[in-house]
Formats: C-alpha cells, sequence, structure tokens
C-alpha cells in the first residue's frame, strides 16, 4: 500500500542546469499538487494538476518551472537554469476529489 | 492579509500541559479544514481533519468556529514526542477546489 513517492530525495544542481523531480501520487488518486517550502518558512502551493491537465498554476513562477502530469507515468516538476534561491524542499501531494491531501517525502534541492 | 495566519510561536511547555493553537482564514467561503504535524526535515502528516461540529482524537481535540472564521487545536497532557511543527490547512473551494493553503506553522516544544 505505496504512498506517495518522490525521488530522487536530494538533488544537486550547479547554477544553469535544469532539475527534474518526479512524483507517483498514491494508488487511486487522481489530483497531484506540488508545494515548495523554504528554510524556516511554510509550504506554498505551486501547482495542482489531475491527469493530463493543469488546474490551477498560481503559485508556480512564470519563468523556468513547468508541470505535467501525463497519462501513463508520474508527475513531473521540471524546473530550467536553477539558480541559489531555487534551492528548497518541493513537497508533492496527492488526494482523491475530496480526501485531505497525502505528502511524499519532498526532494530537497540545493544548488551550488 | 494572509489567507491563512497561524501564530509561529514558538510554543515551549512542559510534560503534561495543556496547549492551544489557533489559525484563521480569510475566504468565508472556505469549505474543509485540516490539521498537519510536521517534525524537522521531513514531509507534513495529517493529524486530523476538522468538523463543524468539532470532533476529538485521543488526547487532540479540533474545533472549527464559523462565524469568526477560525480553527484550533487543543493537546491535553503534552508528551515530548509532540514536539513537532504544527499547521493548519484550508480548502477553500471553487475552481481549484483541491488545493490546500497552509499556515506558516505553529512551533511546538514539549520539555521534561
Amino acid at each position: 500500500n505505496a504512498g506517495v513517492m518522490q525521488n530522487p530525495r536530494h538533488l544537486v544542481r550547479r547554477r544553469g542546469q535544469e532539475a527534474r523531480l518526479r512524483c507517483s501520487p498514491m494508488k487511486g488518486h487522481s489530483h497531484v499538487y506540488w508545494y515548495r517550502q523554504l528554510p524556516e518558512e511554510g509550504l506554498k502551493f505551486m501547482v495542482y494538476l489531475q491527469k493530463e491537465n493543469i488546474i490551477d498554476e498560481s503559485g508556480m513562477p512564470k519563468e523556468r518551472f513547468s508541470a505535467e502530469f501525463p497519462k501513463e507515468g508520474p508527475s513531473i516538476l521540471r524546473i530550467q537554469q536553477v539558480v541559489r534561491g531555487d534551492s528548497a524542499a518541493y513537497f508533492c501531494a496527492s488526494s482523491t476529489n475530496n480526501s485531505p491531501l497525502h505528502f511524499g517525502n519532498g526532494t530537497r534541492l540545493t544548488v551550488t | 492579509r494572509k489567507e491563512v495566519e497561524q501564530d509561529p510561536g514558538p510554543f515551549n511547555v512542559p510534560e503534561g500541559a495543556t496547549v492551544a493553537f489557533n489559525c484563521t482564514y480569510s475566504n468565508s467561503a472556505s469549505q474543509s479544514f485540516f490539521w498537519y504535524r510536521q517534525d524537522c526535515r521531513k514531509e507534513p502528516k495529517l493529524l486530523m481533519s476538522v468538523y463543524s461540529s468539532g470532533n476529538e482524537d485521543g488526547r487532540f481535540t479540533a474545533q472549527l468556529n464559523r462565524a469568526s472564521q477560525y480553527i484550533s487545536l487543543l493537546i491535553r497532557d503534552s508528551k515530548l514526542s509532540d514536539s513537532a511543527t504544527y499547521l493548519c490547512a484550508v480548502r477553500m473551494g471553487g475552481t481549484s477546489y483541491g488545493k490546500l493553503t497552509f499556515g506558516q506553522g505553529t512551533i511546538l516544544t514539549v520539555h521534561p
């Protein structure tokens, strides 16, 4: 009964490289959410997706960030040309229509 | 005004104490409410949903006051293991139905 699976757990990128974060929702969950958490700060919503659709991307920076949740395979959060300010913990969560969100272990991105 | 606000604390209490946290929300149309717990550098975990009539789970009691737009969490007989950050979360509803908006968290430290 696997929960939300995220990988990698830790990711180190140099400035200017691309970061790809993957998330497989809980079985039976069709809604996926990405949140970012900076050190000593709260969870900030980034994007909400259902299969093949972006429902709400109001928290996504307009440039360099994109997300997808294809028909087959995990959801991907992609950050192009990373900068030091992108260093954070990125949490993925999933849910059914009315359920609370269940979170994965997170990916800790460090940009050097 | 932030959509969801919490007193960040920290709250430092002795074992056995009773402690209460409040969380206010700005959108009167908010539909669902939750408390999450987050341990240092780990993912948020659902503690309990908050129902209109109030609900209790062991030492934890959650209440909702729609008129004043706040939710509360009461922890009785605090244990050392209760030390964590407590996050309130609100589901606004509408077109972005599933998304949760989180408060910045309240830090609780229970000492011997």
